[in-house]
């Protein structure tokens, strides 16, 4: 199983919402990502789990708070969105710690705030 | 930091004929270089990866990619485009020794082929 799987596949949600994307990967990865790519634009990173701990957060705002509840899945989980956040979010696995691996990427969640 | 430029924005190539997307970074380092592609409102897949070792790289899909160190250049090429190649494709960079961490993406070439 070499598949990274995000749930919803679409999500539309108004400013005052709470909602939580998914992501679920079976491949014994202990690194996590989430990026976000808006239309046209390069994916960007936006937060790394390492053994299910957060290791780094790319100065993203607190709108944005992600959870890794164990090894196999991480939320990220919305509040208060605006509308410039609607974006593709695109979660990815990796080994850690282990030299010459590299990401898999789950097909994304397209959000979009109303 | 690390930057990685893809400097053609749009490529058309026409059904069969062969095609090469530029690819340049700066980084400190040699840094582990990807390539990756993206269908419209899909996630990414990656073609083919770049640690070390011998410098002309075999991908899925019939790609291949060259590493030259002195120009900071990994280009991607193929030597005849099927319609199915029709997408955005992204290079990418990660810091050596921690190679699924932290990717640096280029804005992408988005390839429409002809038929």
């Amino acid at each position: 199983d070499t598949e990274v799987t995000q749930t919803p596949k679409h999500l539309v949600m108004g400013m005052t919402n709470k909602k939580s994307l998914k992501c679920e990967q079976h491949m014994g990865h202990r690194a996590m990502y989430w990026y976000k790519q808006k239309a046209k634009k390069p994916p960007e990173l936006m937060f790394v789990y390492s053994y299910e701990k957060l290791s780094i957060n790319e100065s993203v705002p607190s709108r944005f708070s992600p959870e890794c509840p164990n090894s196999s899945l991480l939320n990220l989980h919305l509040h208060a969105l605006q509308p410039e956040d609607s974006a593709l979010y695109l979660c990815a696995s990796s080994h850690q710690g282990a030299l010459n691996t590299e990401a898999f990427f789950g097909q994304g969640t397209r959000l979009t705030v109303v | 930091a690390q930057s990685v430029t893809q400097p053609d924005i749009h490529i058309t190539v026409s059904e069969g004929a062969s095609l090469e997307l530029r690819c340049n970074y700066s980084y400190g380092a040699t840094p582990y270089l990807f390539w990756y592609v993206q269908s419209p409102g899909q996630g990414l897949q990656l073609l083919l990866k770049y640690f070390s070792g011998d410098t002309l790289v075999q991908g899925i899909k019939g790609f291949e990619a060259e590493f030259k160190r002195s120009q900071s250049s990994f280009n991607l090429r193929k030597p005849s485009v099927h319609w199915s190649d029709a997408a955005e494709y992204f290079c990418a960079v990660a810091p050596p020794g921690n190679a699924g961490n932290m990717l640096t993406f280029g804005g992408g070439t988005r390839l429409m082929v002809k038929p």
